[in-house]
């Protein structure tokens, strides 16, 4: 079992529309989880970090953890053209806070 | 603007070269990171270093050596590479905050070696 699953896309959406991306993870004692977006060519970018169950919000963005259901996502309101991009979700491994593992990576293309 | 800078943004090299790929972040962060990352592939993490110390090594070739001079620089020194090691190579920072760190990446340099 990969430690982060994200479903690879790619997910098209409308342009003003919502885009919903998801993340599974197996190290049930993470405790820190980040989305990072990543255009093609470049190096990931920090989007979001959240560490408690619930929804965290900044801007268009929000992003919902469930640790019972080992279940992180990220929502993107008002979808822009220039939202798409590979959205890599990263989990911390309860063993140490250096040690991160990003999912693979969802494509994202926002249709104008 | 990104306030972890890496040099050189490309390099080729052969198989017998000695290189080095430089990295420095003005953040005060005292956490620094190595990834590899091949095309339509997430980040790998190589080195981590933890205030000046190596504190994780992935596993990695020999042929890859890191260095920290100081809590500003970390350096990737390369040596007899193989053709597989071509990838872009990621340095990322970050404060060093129990689980909590979050970590911001520089450019990267692309690496192809011939």
């Amino acid at each position: 079992q990969k430690e982060v699953e994200q479903n690879s896309g790619p997910l098209s959406v409308p342009e003003g529309a919502i885009a919903s991306l998801n993340c599974t993870y197996s190290d049930r004692g993470s405790q820190s989880f980040f989305w990072y977006r990543q255009y093609s060519g470049k190096s990931p970018e920090l989007i979001m970090s959240i560490y408690s169950n619930g929804d965290k919000e900044d801007g268009r963005f929000t992003a919902q953890l469930n640790k019972a259901s080992q279940y992180v996502s990220l929502l993107i309101r008002d979808s822009q053209p220039s939202d798409s991009a590979t959205y890599l979700c990263a989990v911390n491994l309860a063993t140490g806070g250096f040690k991160t593992i990003f999912g693979a990576g969802t494509r994202l293309f926002v249709k104008a | 603007d990104t306030e972890v800078t890496q040099t050189p943004k490309h390099l080729v090299m052969g198989m017998t070269n000695k290189k080095s790929l430089k990295c420095e972040q003005h953040m005060g962060h005292r956490a620094m990171y190595w990834y590899k990352q091949k095309a339509k592939k997430p980040p790998e993490l190589m080195f981590v270093y933890s205030y000046e110390k190596l504190s994780i090594n992935e596993s990695v070739p020999s042929r890859f050596s890191p260095e920290c001079p100081n809590s500003s620089l970390l350096n990737l020194h390369l040596h007899a590479l193989q053709p597989e090691d071509s990838a872009l190579y990621l340095c990322a920072s970050s404060q060093v905050r129990g689980a909590y760190n979050e970590q911001f990446f520089g450019p990267g340099t692309r690496l192809t070696v011939l």
